[in-house]
């Protein structure tokens, strides 16, 4: 059970928009460290999506954005494409373990 | 090109040992954390630790302290994650990630995994 909590799925159309959360606390989100977002296609190694709650590597389409409010952060992805469908994990820093975690992750499924 | 190549797949006994490495190759390895994150068979991810090659400064996960260590040899830009008694339970994809930070940067670049199995 992680201390970031994310919901395990979510699905879109092609071209809608999704929105994927993650819930922390007032020792990781909550005491404003910074949150980052990964995609993880099947069987291939984790990438950085949004780093620092809201920014995007050179290479990152616009279609991903992150948001951050209080405890909780989400991704936002526009324009779904086939493509799109993932693992998506949240990350952030938490005082009470004085160390870094993960979300538990959320499959992204596009009908 | 920035790369971090992991060390191949490995099939281990419960109770044995093993070292997995990660070599960093297209910047200064003794610059930048190294991290390393577990992936458990159809399960997320989870932050095992972190190293800074500079210096060899150390964190753990209270979740790993004390189950594996994690070192660093710089003479060859090599990160490295072992344990002295494999466990079943470690049965695992092992990725190695380069960071900026100790404890709450994102990690940019990524090994390409390995896997290890333990099975008696």
């Amino acid at each position: 059970q992680s201390v970031l909590t994310q919901p395990p799925s979510v699905s879109g159309a092609p071209g809608q928009r999704v929105s994927i959360s993650c819930t922390g606390s007032s020792s990781n989100v909550g005491a404003g460290y910074t949150v980052h977002w990964y995609q993880q296609l099947p069987g291939t190694a984790p990438k950085v999506l949004i780093y620092d709650d809201t920014n995007r590597p050179s290479g990152v389409p616009d279609r991903f954005s992150g948001f951050k409010s209080g405890s909780s952060a989400s991704l936002a992805i526009t324009g779904l494409q086939a493509e799109d469908e993932a693992d998506y994990y949240c990350q952030s820093y938490d005082t009470g373990l004085s160390a870094s975690v993960f979300g538990g992750g959320t499959k992204l499924t596009v009908l | 090109e920035v790369q971090l190549v992991q060390s191949g797949a490995e099939v281990k006994k419960p109770g044995e040992s093993l070292k997995i490495s990660c070599k960093g190759s297209g910047y200064r390895f003794e610059g930048n954390w190294i991290a390393w994150v577990r992936q458990v068979p159809g399960k997320g991810l989870e932050w095992m630790g972190i190293i800074y090659p500079g210096d060899a400064d150390t964190r753990y996960s209270p979740s790993f302290q004390g189950r594996v260590t994690i070192s660093t040899d710089n003479s060859i830009s090599t990160a490295h994650l072992q344990w002295s008694s494999l466990k079943a339970s470690d049965t695992a994809i092992y990725y190695c990630a380069r960071g900026t930070k100790a404890n709450t940067g994102a990690f940019y670049i990524w090994g390409q995994g390995t896997k290890v199995t333990v099975s008696s």
